[in-house]
């Protein structure tokens, strides 16, 4: 089965500050790989995603994010954090054949962005 | 881009009293559309598959006849919570799959139930 972890329940950071969110994946095959955000109660907003070719996967507002398969991860990143992406950030897998193509999420990051 | 929407956005209703979620594809089609469970502070979690003209397929743990869910259209799939209490209080989200290439889903802004 396919599971994902977000190692890190909370990051504080400040603004102007880079930013790391780490993520690792378990699936069999090459999963299809994701970076959401959240809001508070509102819905989510893709980010990125990675299906196959360069690993380096460049996203909306200014984040990015790496495929290791030799890590099993998919952590996400950005050079110079601003007070408003302070969220809930979720990141996901797909997987096919039992699966069923579901998206499975880690259990989440929140990010608190200080002055 | 594709958009979803749902509605209500939010809603409070009385124990034992059934509530209905609507999810719409507002300019795609969608004969798969997916409902998640989103407690406080916690991540989503994967209910049913509701596919158009067909039964729901249900995520293990999930009560079929509790969580009732109807998928008419292409466009529109309906979350009904029967005989609610004060347990099912939470934030209810749907996605849907625009059919193209990139295999993305995208989600509704979420439903809020409050059951007093």
């Amino acid at each position: 089965a396919q599971s994902v972890t977000q190692p890190d329940i909370h990051i504080t950071v400040s603004e102007g500050a880079s930013l790391e969110l780490r993520c690792n994946y378990s699936y069999g095959a090459t999963p299809y790989l994701f970076w959401y955000v959240q809001s508070p109660g509102q819905g989510l907003q893709l980010l990125l995603k990675y299906f196959s070719g360069d690993t380096l996967v460049q996203g909306i507002k200014g984040f990015e994010a790496e495929f290791k398969r030799s890590q099993s991860s998919f952590n996400l990143r950005k050079p110079s954090v601003h007070w408003s992406d302070a969220a809930e950030y979720f990141c996901a897998v797909e997987g096919g054949g039992a699966a069923g193509n579901k998206l499975t999420f880690g259990g989440g990051t929140r990010v608190l962005v200080k002055p | 881009g594709a958009v979803v929407s749902q509605h209500p956005s939010r809603v409070i209703c009385k124990s034992g009293t059934s509530v209905k979620i609507e999810c719409r594809s507002l300019d795609f089609q969608a004969t798969t559309m997916f409902w998640y469970r989103q407690f406080p502070k916690q991540s989503l979690m994967l209910m049913a598959t509701s596919n158009e003209g067909s039964k729901a397929t249900y995520e293990q743990g999930v009560e079929k006849d509790k969580f009732l869910i109807n998928h008419a259209s292409l466009t529109l799939s309906t979350l009904t919570v029967t005989s609610a209490h004060p347990e099912d209080s939470s934030f209810y989200i749907c996605s849907a799959r625009d059919g193209g290439p990139a295999n993305v889903l995208t989600f509704g802004a979420g439903s809020r139930l409050t059951v007093l």
